[in-house]
């Protein structure tokens, strides 16, 4: 079955204390993505990858780093989370970048920083 | 920073109803979507539309891209409760930039 997948689904950490959200897609595609959701403001692009190895800012990048070391992969780290960063994730992926192509979304993780 | 700005932001209509949500920015794009997106899920494509002018059917949706490729607008005809969600547009460049970016949404309720 085609899908992206997220981990973890759910996530409360303390300011400052590193950690690294999980995706990965199993549709060998080119392109993906991060997004953050939040009320009143829509999905905003974090990152995004175009392939291995190459990687560009979205909107919203600071805080946040990323690494795409196989394709399939794409994990989004926070090294210092702060509570703005409090937020739903989501990592998608298509087949090329440019909106020809559906972005297929993870089921979303929902992080609380305290 | 570019901008896709969605209206109404919320509607909620009763069933049998027409409705249209607009998605407009000053950008250009290569292609815009539309997607629907259900509580606690991920968003899901409805529509792809790529040329200026192109008009799109799904069913009961309509779904139109402007001539300058800068707008779009999503028609329902006949709202029924299961049209009831979040609906984002979103859109995307193929140079110069790869970004990709979501309107703000419109949220539809559909009465029964």
């Amino acid at each position: 079955e085609a899908q992206v997948t997220q981990n973890p689904r759910y996530l409360i950490t303390v300011t400052g204390k590193k950690l690294t959200v999980t995706c990965s897609q199993n549709m060998n595609h080119e392109y993906m993505s991060w997004y953050r959701q939040d009320p009143g403001l829509g999905l905003r692009q974090i990152y995004y990858s175009m392939n291995v190895e190459v990687t560009d800012k979205g909107d919203v990048p600071e805080g946040y780093k990323v690494s795409r070391k196989e394709k399939r992969n794409f994990p989004l780290i926070l090294e210092s989370p702060s509570p703005n960063q409090t937020s739903l994730y989501f990592c998608a992926s298509s087949l090329t970048p440019g909106g020809y192509y559906e972005q297929y979304f993870g089921p979303g993780t929902r992080l609380t920083v305290t | 920073t570019q901008l896709l700005e969605q209206s109404p932001q919320f509607l909620s209509i009763q069933e049998g109803e027409n409705l249209t949500v607009y998605c407009n920015s000053s950008s250009v794009f290569s292609s815009l979507q539309w997607y629907r997106q259900e509580p606690g899920e991920g968003p899901v494509l409805l529509v792809t539309v790529v040329t200026g002018g192109e008009v799109k059917k799904l069913k009961r949706l309509t779904f139109q891209f402007g001539d300058a490729r800068k707008d779009s607008s999503l028609h329902i005809t006949a709202a029924q409760p299961g049209d009831t969600g979040l609906y984002l547009c979103a859109g995307g460049w193929a140079s110069g930039t790869y970004k990709y970016i979501f309107g703000t949404g419109t949220r539809l309720k559909v009465l029964a």
